[in-house]
């Protein structure tokens, strides 16, 4: 596609429960990273993705961390057992060189 | 690992100029910027690999002392579309490597 798509915009979930977050790069590019922002803070590294393979995983914060990348285009970051303190904004960004382009990322917020 | 940002904020008015710092305690690869504004995902504005290296396009441009291991961000006569808050990243490897962000420098122009 023309940008970083990602899916849904919005995800409100209750504290305990599941949830995926799917991040669609750029036609192309072989990079993925997954990011998550708090309010006034910059953007978190949590994981990065060379083709299908995690080359990185040094910020995802717990177990409770997965993303997967099966194809080496679609990336689904998944969040078991959600708890208040994962609220923040979930940026996907993809890059075939040296600057990345950002999704408008998935606004999670665990009640 | 993460860079220091200064300022944490700045006010000018329309048509002044600004400087915005980053450093790192550790030996840099490359020095990212990107600007956010609220609500929207980060944007790429410029990348420097090499020490001394000056880049920029129009009124905005940047440096980078590899020595020192600090980048600087240059607003030149700033127009109101120039407010956000700016982030500077760094990535310490190579140029698959991560880029960790700062905390960001909030930028506001008054007309």
């Amino acid at each position: 596609g023309a940008g970083v798509s990602q899916t849904p915009s919005n995800k409100v979930t209750e504290k305990g429960k599941y949830v995926e977050l799917r991040c669609d790069p750029i036609s192309g590019h072989t990079a993925l990273y997954w990011y998550r922002q708090s309010l006034g803070q910059g953007p978190e590294f949590l994981i990065y993705f060379q083709g299908t393979g995690a080359a990185d995983d040094s910020g995802l914060p717990n177990d409770r961390f997965f993303a997967v990348r099966p194809e080496g285009s679609v990336s689904t970051l998944k969040i078991q057992r959600t708890e208040r303190g994962d609220s923040a904004v979930y940026l996907c960004a993809s890059s075939s060189g040296l600057s990345y382009t950002f999704g408008s990322g998935t606004r999670l917020t665990v009640v | 690992q993460q860079p220091v940002q200064s300022p944490q904020a700045v006010i000018l008015r329309e048509g002044e100029d600004a400087v915005i710092n980053c450093s790192s305690s550790k030996a840099l690869y490359s020095v990212h910027w990107y600007r956010q504004k609220h609500g929207e995902a980060p944007v790429f504005l410029m990348i420097l690999l090499k020490g001394g290296e000056q880049k920029g396009h129009e009124k905005i441009s940047a440096s980078f002392n590899e020595k020192k291991q600090q980048s600087s961000l240059y607003l030149t006569a700033s127009q109101l579309s120039y407010s956000g808050t700016y982030f500077c990243g760094t990535a310490y490897m190579n140029r698959d490597d991560k880029i960790i962000f700062g905390k960001g420098t909030r930028l506001h122009i008054l007309p």
